[in-house]
């Protein structure tokens, strides 16, 4: 059973620009979370995707956006960085509304 | 809204020194609290779901208790390798989970 991978595992990258996040959920897993996490904060939820729609979301601009594949891998894209952007990105899978997340290790993103 | 307050923010321990972690919520319908384990850089690793009050759970050296109003984890003698950030977090009817800010934990030799 393979668990969840994340890509790339750190990115830099100038205000303005825009990046894309993935993540392949866990084996069996039909439903990914992204949530961000800022230095010495806990994670925050940004959104969730089930069946390809998004099925929830946290207080983020809509210059977050996101994409669910076929396949339940998904992406984050955020456009128009600001240095505020810099945190580890988590994607968390899980099946349906079933409560136990798993969560990747993690994008680190940085915004200079 | 759903809030999660942890506490102490960080703790020093020295192993053999037994512990609790407190983890202070509201939530409108609880449907499961969570404590979570995370590395530096790493993601969450899921310890624990408590769902009622009077539930406790083990793992280890570690048990999850829940109140109407609190969760507390109990480290007991810890080792240097359960050093880390202990998170706690809580779900309502909706898909998300609220986290606390965490307890840096640190087992000293």
């Amino acid at each position: 059973e393979t668990g969840v991978t994340q890509s790339p595992t750190h990115l830099i990258k100038t205000r303005g620009q825009q990046v894309t996040l993935r993540c392949s959920s866990q084996s069996g897993h039909n439903t990914v979370s992204w949530y961000q996490q800022a230095l010495g904060q806990g994670p925050q939820f940004i959104f969730q995707y089930y069946r390809e729609e998004e099925n929830g979301r946290g207080n983020f601009p809509p210059r977050f956006s996101g994409l669910q594949f076929p396949n339940y891998s998904s992406e984050l894209n955020v456009n128009a960085l600001e240095l505020d952007d810099s945190a580890l990105y988590l994607c968390a899978s899980s099946f349906g509304d079933r409560e136990l997340n798993t969560f990747g290790s993690g994008t680190r993103l940085t915004v200079v | 809204e759903d809030q999660v307050t942890q506490s102490p923010e960080a703790l020093r321990l020295q192993e053999g020194e037994s512990s609790s972690l407190n983890c202070s919520y509201t939530v409108s319908g609880l449907r499961g609290l969570f404590w979570y384990r995370q590395d530096p850089g790493k993601g969450p690793e899921f310890l624990f779901t408590l769902y009622s009050a009077g539930e406790e759970k083990e793992k280890e050296r570690l048990k999850a208790t829940l109140t109407k109003k609190e969760s507390f984890l109990h480290i007991t003698a810890p080792k240097p390798e359960d050093s880390a950030t202990y998170l706690c977090a809580v779900k309502d009817g909706s898909e998300k989970l609220v986290f606390g800010k965490g307890t840096k934990l640190t087992v000293n030799p």
